[in-house]
Parts: C-alpha cells; structure tokens; sequence
C-alpha cells in the first residue's frame, strides 16, 4: 500500500526535553510538508522541503527542526525552545512537480503532550 | 498572500444538499481553488479542486464564477458521515516546485438525522 505514515500517533513528553516526530512516505513525491494544528484551528505550515537535502522555514518555524536525508523520509523535532509544543502535527507530501498544482497527501498526525 | 474567508459552521440534515461558499477576492491568476475535508484527529483528505466554471467528481461539485473570487463546494445527498470540517484554499506556487498551502478554520459541517 502507498501512503505516508507518522510515530508515534500519541506522545508524551516532559517539558524542557526535545523530542522527534517520524514521518515516512512510499509514494515517491519529492515535497514534505510539517503542520501544526491547534484545537478549533486551521492548519499551520511548520517547514517544507522541495528536494533532498533541502527544506524552507514555513509560517511559524521557530523553536522547530527537520531534516530531509532521504526521499522517503523527514523527521521533525521539536525543541525546548518551543514554548507552547503540545499541539497535533501533520505530516504531507506532493509530487512537487515544477508547474500546476499539487494535491498534497496527509498522514494521520500525532498528537503531541508536552507536561 | 490569498486569503479565503468561509462559514464557521454550517449545520444541514441527512439527504439535503449542502452549499459551502468560500471568498478569495485577491485570488492570483495562476492559483487553483482546492477543497480538502478533515474529520477529528486525522489529517484533511482532498475533496475536489478547480481553477474556473464548474468541476464535477464522484464526491462533490465545484462552482466558480467568471470572477473567480468565490467558489461554493456542493455536497449532493449528505449523509451523517459527511459531518467533518471543510477548507477552502488557494494553492499558491512557491518557488515553482511546492505548493504552500494557506489553510483557514475552515467550516465544521454538522449533519443531523
């Protein structure tokens, strides 16, 4: 089956300590995308990244990390510099082509706990 | 920046049809208009995307007018499972090879019985 996936689906984490969000696609689209959402809220863009070994800053970057290593894969992590983390966090990608739009394909997100 | 406005919510009832209308007055002319659909605590689905006149798939219709600065997402028959929130975006080209999606709050459909 083609898809995207995300781990864990709940985590929990002690304030103060960073932690990684996993997000791998099978799908072989070149873009990814990290979004963030709060309770009642639209969806929020994070980082993306066109192309391996290439990411940009999205709307609200800060106290965030990614990598993009691999094609198949780009983890997230969040920081303690992160002052509100707890949030759910979604994962997609396109095909990122050069023209025209892409339809861009969700995981099923992680909900992030920080106590 | 193309901005969408669209209801908060909407409540309808099993089986009628349901009119979601969205406004982007500062649409740009190569964006496309794109509808996605979220139920709780699952990333949104992509429902049916257009860039003029009307679109037409197994799930929804698309109406946009000449204009271009509003659409209305047409739900024919909906059914309690329909109940979900529904954004209206305006795909934007950044750097020429993503698309930077502005989403909204979007609008929480409720179907009762």
């Amino acid at each position: 089956d083609g898809g995207i996936t995300q781990s864990p689906k709940y985590l929990f984490r002690k304030e103060g300590q960073n932690v990684t969000l996993s997000c791998e696609q099978n799908l072989n689209h070149d873009a990814m995308y990290w979004y963030r959402q709060d309770p009642g809220q639209g969806l929020r863009l994070i980082y993306y990244s066109q192309i391996v070994n290439d990411f940009q800053k999205g709307d609200i970057a800060e106290g965030y990390s990614v990598s993009r290593e691999k094609k198949e894969s780009f983890p997230l992590t969040v920081t303690s510099a992160q002052k509100n983390p707890t949030a759910f966090y979604l994962c997609a990608s396109s095909i990122g082509a050069a023209s025209g739009y892409n339809e861009q394909f969700f995981g099923p997100g992680t909900r992030l706990t920080v106590l | 920046l193309a901005k969408t406005t669209q209801p908060i919510s909407m409540d309808s009832y099993e089986g009628q049809e349901v009119n979601i209308t969205c406004s982007h007055n500062n649409i740009a002319t190569n964006d496309y208009i794109t509808w996605y659909q979220q139920f709780p605590s699952q990333g949104p689905r992509f429902i049916i995307q257009g860039y003029k006149t009307k679109v037409t798939n197994e799930v929804a219709s698309l109406f946009i007018p000449a204009d271009r600065k509003s659409s209305t997402l047409s739900l024919p028959r909906v059914s309690l499972s329909d109940t979900a929130v529904y954004y209206c975006l305006v795909g934007e080209q950044y750097g020429g090879a993503t698309n930077k999606l502005i989403f909204g709050t979007g609008t929480l459909l409720a179907v009762q019985p």
